[in-house]
């Protein structure tokens, strides 16, 4: 079983218009935590938030928001105010604190920022 | 500070070689982490360190790959053998502990003829 789902290939959003890109896991663990990370087409892997399972604020980073749904299994990226430069593909990931520590990512969606 | 290194940033080798690629993780991170990406596709989790050892090798493919940390810093991934589907980006990161964000490096893009 997918252990992290992003069911979104590809999105367009606006420039300056907010944009919500979906990622739903699944686990056993109780502790866990959950991670978003962006990739230009540089290739570079560039962390941009993390939510852990007991933490009861939605995490925020500037221009980034984690809705954060324990119940539903959904961890979505909220990025506001969509920027050129935001255009790329972003990966949602799991690390599952009970077992081991390894980070397992989602297969990621291609975000297109149109001017 | 510097972040992760790794070298070569390409390499490319004949069916049937044997190679290694090398991670310098960043000053003071315990945990290293391997990871192979393949075009399109999310990192696919290879190994775990934590100091020397190696916590998680859960997602090594086969035996032909091996990864190696003697002394608790630099990494190195082997594959010997190599197929043309082993053909990807691999990718190393580190954190500072094993709860910690990963930073990544740059990769390497292997390319086996």
């Amino acid at each position: 079983a997918q252990k992290i789902t992003q069911t979104q290939p590809g999105m367009f959003v606006q420039e300056k218009e907010a944009v919500t890109l979906d990622c739903t896991y699944d686990t056993s663990d109780q502790s866990y935590g959950l991670f978003w990370y962006k990739q230009p087409s540089s290739g570079e892997m560039i962390f941009l938030i993390y939510q852990g399972s007991y933490d009861e604020q939605n995490a925020t980073e500037g221009r980034y928001s984690l809705n954060f749904q324990k119940a539903r299994k959904s961890a979505n990226l909220v990025i506001s105010a969509s920027q050129l430069g935001d255009s790329a593909m972003y990966f949602c990931a799991m690390r599952e604190m009970d077992s081991s520590y390894k980070l397992i990512f989602g297969s990621g969606t291609r975000l297109l920022v149109r001017p | 500070g510097a972040g992760v290194s790794q070298t070569p940033s390409n390499k490319v080798t004949e069916k049937g070689k044997y190679v290694e690629l090398r991670c310098d993780p960043i000053s003071g991170h315990t945990a290293l982490y391997w990871y192979r990406q393949s075009l399109g596709q999310g990192p696919e989790f290879l190994i775990y360190f934590q100091g020397t050892g190696a916590a998680d090798d859960s997602g090594l493919p086969n035996d032909r790959f091996f990864a190696v940390r003697p002394e608790g810093s630099v990494s190195t991934l082997k594959i010997q053998r190599t197929e043309r589907g082993d053909s990807a980006v691999y990718l190393c990161a580190s954190s500072e502990h094993g709860d910690s964000p990963l930073h990544f490096g740059n990769g390497t893009r292997l390319t086996v003829t």
